[in-house]
């Protein structure tokens, strides 16, 4: 089955600075590769997605790139803001026997501090 | 306004209870998705149904039940809590496969 590993686990920037978090999937066969940003008290809401016929993707400060051979996606988060702090999430949809499960990552734990 | 709504946001209870945890979405998904996060962050799928009378189970082994008699209601049942069902479940649904899926605000059960 599909497994997403992601790290780091915790990271920690100063204002300003790129932050970026990396995540690996092992069933080749996935297809879609969403990125939630989880707030603390807050649901995850999705700041970005990628599709597998799409080598990176850009939305002002936030960027995604897949490279499907090494089977690896990863969040750049560029000009980084203290209200970037919280849990990031990466996930992969897992296709399977004719289903697809969206599985995610264990979390990035993200401070920005001023 | 078109959302998804879970009930209770919180709850305690006592061990042995049956307990039925609500999801309802107003949004015409046809697929929605229970996880379980845990304290420290993992969000791990416990269920999942792909339309009306489908329910799955996923990878993380569960004691609760699901069903899904409607489209818009998906509810989780747990027969008898334990203290190790204690943690915050997370409702989501989405119109496809490779859509956005949309999270619930949680439940979070503290069984004592």
């Amino acid at each position: 089955g599909e497994n997403v590993e992601q790290h780091p686990s915790t990271l920690s920037v100063q204002e300003g600075d790129s932050a970026v978090i990396k995540c690996t999937y092992s069933d080749s066969a996935s297809n879609y590769f969403p990125w939630y940003k989880q707030e603390l008290g807050k649901r995850p809401q999705l700041i970005i997605d990628i599709r597998s016929n799409v080598g990176e993707k850009k939305d002002q400060r936030i960027a995604v790139t897949l490279n499907k051979t090494a089977k690896h996606f990863s969040l750049h988060i560029t000009e980084t803001q203290p209200e970037d702090s919280a849990v990031y999430f990466c996930a992969a949809l897992r296709v399977s026997g004719g289903y697809n499960k969206l599985i995610f990552g264990a979390g990035t734990r993200l401070a920005v501090h001023p | 306004e078109a959302d998804i709504y879970q009930t209770p946001r919180y709850l305690v209870i006592g061990t042995g209870k049956k307990i039925t945890l609500e999801c309802s979405q107003t949004m015409g998904h046809d697929k929605m998705y229970w996880y379980q996060q845990d304290p420290g962050m993992e969000l791990h799928l416990i269920h999942y149904s792909y339309g009306v009378n489908s329910t799955e189970k996923g990878d993380l082994s569960s004691e609760s039940t699901v069903s899904r008699i409607r489209t818009e209601h998906f509810p989780l049942t747990l027969e008898s809590a334990r203290p190790s069902h204690t943690s915050q479940y997370l409702c989501a649904s989405s119109v496809g496969a490779t859509t956005e899926a949309f999270f619930g605000q949680g439940t979070r059960l503290t069984v004592v």
